[in-house]
Order: structure tokens, then sequence, then C-alpha cells
């Protein structure tokens, strides 16, 4: 079935340093991706999507990109706030027959920064 | 305005009870799910609706019962609680293409005693 696979948590940074959380995924056809952020006791927005091989989605300076070929899509942002703390979600969503209906979490991971 | 609404945001209630979750949106979607977060932020879907039809179940006891008396809303009712259904209940909506995204309630607490 459909899976997507996230780093493990918890990752623990400082202020302005490289953030990094990887996401790989198994489809069967082509899906489209997306980071959801959950903030303490609130529920999960959407960070950004992409919905093709190639695209990029971005926003608040986090970005991720849509690889087909390793079947990742992986978030990065070049300096974290610590406003940034939160938990993150790689999903996917696939045109196939029922999993048109769902998205399909991976188990989240933790992001703490201190200042 | 909130797109998605859910209540209530709290509920504590004794092992056996029965008590419904509501859930409304106001974006004119067609699919409506919930999704149960277990204590290691798991999230996994239970329902989806599409234009009041149900489409997911995924293997969730008969005890939960979702209901959705039109496209704008999808409740939760669940019966005979037990300890293990302690979580939290998210509803979400989206529009039916598969390149949208799906937008969350606040979510529901429920503490099983």
């Amino acid at each position: 079935g459909d899976s997507v696979t996230q780093m493990e948590g918890p990752v623990t940074l400082s202020e302005e340093a490289f953030l990094t959380i990887n996401c790989t995924y198994t489809a069967t056809g082509y899906p489209s991706l997306f980071w959801y952020v959950q903030y303490p006791g609130e529920g999960l927005q959407l960070l950004l999507k992409a919905t093709k091989a190639d695209d990029k989605g971005s926003n608040k300076g986090f970005e991720a990109t849509y690889r087909k070929e390793t079947t990742s899509f992986h978030l990065e942002k070049g300096s974290v706030q610590v406003s940034d703390s939160a938990v993150y979600f790689c999903a996917l969503r696939l045109n196939s027959g029922g999993s048109n209906y769902k998205l399909t979490f991976g188990k989240g991971t933790l992001l703490t920064v201190n200042p | 305005d909130t797109a998605v609404s859910q209540t209530p945001k709290y509920l504590v209630t004794q092992m056996g009870n029965d008590k419904s979750i509501k859930c409304e949106q106001n974006l004119g979607h067609d699919t409506m799910y919930w999704y149960k977060q277990d204590s290691k932020k798991f999230l996994k879907i239970m329902f989806s609706y599409n234009n009041k039809e149900l489409i997911i179940n995924e293997t969730v006891p008969n005890r939960f019962s979702p209901k959705s008396p039109d496209k704008a809303h999808l409740n939760l009712h669940i019966n005979s609680l037990e300890l293990g259904d302690s979580a939290v209940y998210f509803c979400a909506s989206s529009q039916e293409l598969v390149n949208t995204e799906a937008f969350f309630g606040q979510g529901t607490r429920l503490t099983v005693v």
C-alpha cells in the first residue's frame, strides 16, 4: 500500500541553523505531496505542496522538491527560528480509486529550535 | 471565519459512555475526513466521505459511527467508550481533486477515564 517514511525525531537545532527533514514515499501511482506543520495544541496547517515531479513547493522560508527518481520530498530551511518549533508531517494523496479520498501521513518529526 | 470547526475541543468522559464530536466546514468542499492522532502524534485515517457518501472506513471498530447529514457536516459518534479511545480526533475537508490539500480543524482531545 501507499506509505510515507519520515526521519525519526526529535530534531533539536539552534536558531539560524540549517534544517533538513527527510521524507520518502511508496505509492502505486503519481501522488501529490504535502508538508503539514502542527504547532503545540493546534491542528495541522499546510506548509507547502508539490503536485508533480520536479515541482518545488515553498512557504515561509521552507522548501521541498518532488523527486520522482528518488521518491523523496525532503523539507529544508536555511535558517530556522524558535517559532519554527513544531511537529512536521509529510503526506501524500494518490489519484487511485479510494486512495484519492485520503491523505497518508508519515509519523511526524518533532523540531525544537533553541535560542 | 473558521474554515473547519469541530466541537468540543476537550472531552473527558467515563468508560462505557457514548459521546459525539461535531464537525462543520464552510469551504464548500465535497470531501470530509476523520483522523485519529495517538499519543505519539501518529495520524491515521478513520473515515472519509464524499458528497455524503462513505468512501473509506479504515478498520475502525463498529463503536465508531460517522454521520454526514449534508456535505458541510461530518459528525462522529462513539459508543461504549474505552480507555484506548483516548486520543485527539481531527476533522478535515478537501476538494475532490487529488492535487488539493486538506484543511484541518483544531482537534478534539478525548480522554476516557
